[in-house]
């Protein structure tokens, strides 16, 4: 089946870490990713990682993939109000080429 | 680099109308995506191009949306015609491999 889900709000003061946690159903999906969308604006690629890796940092960001479960999850270190977007969890389906299976969005609120 | 254009950005017709969506992907990225983003839910794939064939279109509803993209470059999305549950973002993204899509700005539609 084709189902990513995620929880719909998340709210942080700036300064802390946020994390942001996703499921999916394939487990033969390759590459999980994050998307982030800013209001009027397409969805910017945050961050990937390959189904044979437990976690991937870059910069501020830490992915986090628990195969076993099928949980993903993305932490923003130092959160700021730049950070305030909808994030987008999606896993390339294996039985698409290359198709993108994406979660409703987490709705991310930093305030001071 | 310049990103992926899409025109109009906002479109507003009444229903029965028809409307038309274009889509000019990043120089070089041989597959492109047209993707529907309803209200308050992630994108969901519509069609598929590799080059200017069609891999997937198996959710894109053909008895009113029909897309193409001529030369293998630039891509058009038509509804014809148009229904009140029609309104949503339209996104398009384009890929240089398997792993990255890269999407554009989006074009708002209303239909009324």
């Amino acid at each position: 089946g084709e189902d990513v889900e995620q929880s719909l709000f998340l709210s942080v003061r700036e300064g802390d870490s946020s994390v942001i946690n996703c499921t999916y159903t394939d487990s033969s999906s390759t590459y999980l990713y994050w998307y982030k969308q800013e209001p009027g604006a397409g969805l910017q690629l945050l961050t990937y990682i390959f189904s044979n890796m437990d976690m991937k940092q870059d910069q501020r960001l830490t992915v986090l993939l628990n195969k076993k479960d099928k949980h993903l999850s993305l932490r923003i270190a130092d959160t700021q109000t730049g950070d305030s977007a909808i994030y987008f969890c999606a896993e390339r389906f294996s039985g698409g080429y290359n198709k993108l299976i994406f979660g409703a969005g987490t709705r991310l609120a930093v305030h001071p | 680099e310049a990103g992926v254009a899409q025109s109009p950005r906002y479109k507003i017709i009444e229903k029965r109308q028809s409307v038309a969506f274009w889509c000019n992907p990043i120089s070089g990225h041989a597959t492109l995506y047209w993707y529907q983003q309803i209200l308050g839910q992630g994108p969901k794939l519509l069609i598929q191009f590799q080059n200017n064939g069609v891999v997937d279109d198996s959710q894109l509803p053909k008895d009113r949306f029909s897309a193409e993209r001529l030369k293998g470059v630039d891509s058009t999305l038509k509804i014809q015609p148009a229904k009140l549950e029609d309104s949503a973002v339209y996104l398009c993204a384009s890929s240089p491999s398997s792993n990255e899509q890269y999407f554009g700005p989006g074009t708002r539609l209303t239909v009324t």
